[in-house]
């Protein structure tokens, strides 16, 4: 493993199914991010972790949950899928010294929900 | 709250020049990020400002004036690789990124 990897590339939901993607890091990186992506809206942040065991909430959380059980593995979980979840999703990490926190970001996973 | 505005796109010729530019009105800053996101691909990182000036990187600079919530990405010398969207990001005082729409910019021979 080199950066970061999403699992699955995509997928097609059917509505009210439950889905993880998952997410996977190398780098060591404290804090972990999930985002969706939909045309014209750029990039949202959903949910996001700043060292294990801990989590908050973004900009658009409502529908999503996450965890982080230790450093490498940030899931995020859809408990039941609407058509309003279609998206591409990312996971970013980034250290949380300065002066970057650069993020960077995984190759993401295309989501339908149907 | 978090605005941040930016051109949705751009065209221009190969060789020339093209300025990107971002306005931003978020509570508190942290500072600026570019990103560069090719169809299909994950965003990457190209520049970064919290000071008011100008950072270069060999052909893409950046600028950034805090007062005026004002910044833009500068692309030279453009070669069709550059076609991509470009993403400006505001970091604001709970060290969480902010996105604009993006800016596709499109290079033509």
């Amino acid at each position: 493993i080199a950066g970061i990897t999403q699992a699955p590339t995509s997928q097609i939901l059917a509505a009210g199914r439950r889905m993880t993607l998952r997410c996977t890091q190398d780098m060591r990186h404290n804090a972990m991010y999930w985002y969706r992506q939909d045309l014209g809206l750029g990039l949202r942040l959903i949910h996001y972790s700043n060292t294990a065991g801990t989590t908050g909430k973004g900009e658009v959380p409502d529908g999503y949950s996450v965890s982080r059980a230790n450093t490498d593995d940030f899931p995020l979980t859809l408990a039941s899928a609407v058509p309003s979840q279609t998206s591409v999703y990312f996971c970013a990490s980034s250290t949380t010294s300065e002066p970057y926190n650069e993020q960077f970001f995984g190759p993401g996973t295309r989501l339908t929900v149907l | 709250g978090q605005n941040i505005d930016q051109p949705t796109e751009m065209t221009a010729t190969e060789g020339a020049i093209v300025q990107i530019n971002c306005t931003y009105q978020t509570s508190g800053f942290n500072g600026l990020f570019w990103y560069q996101q090719h169809a299909g691909e994950a965003p990457t990182f190209l520049s970064y400002n919290v000071l008011d000036g100008l950072e270069e990187k060999g052909r893409f600079s950046s600028f950034l004036s805090r007062s005026k919530g004002y910044s833009y990405l500068l692309l030279k010398e453009l070669q069709m690789k550059d076609s991509a969207s470009y993403l400006c990001a505001v970091r604001g005082d709970d060290y969480k990124l902010s996105f604009g729409a993006g800016t596709t910019v499109t290079v033509r021979a």
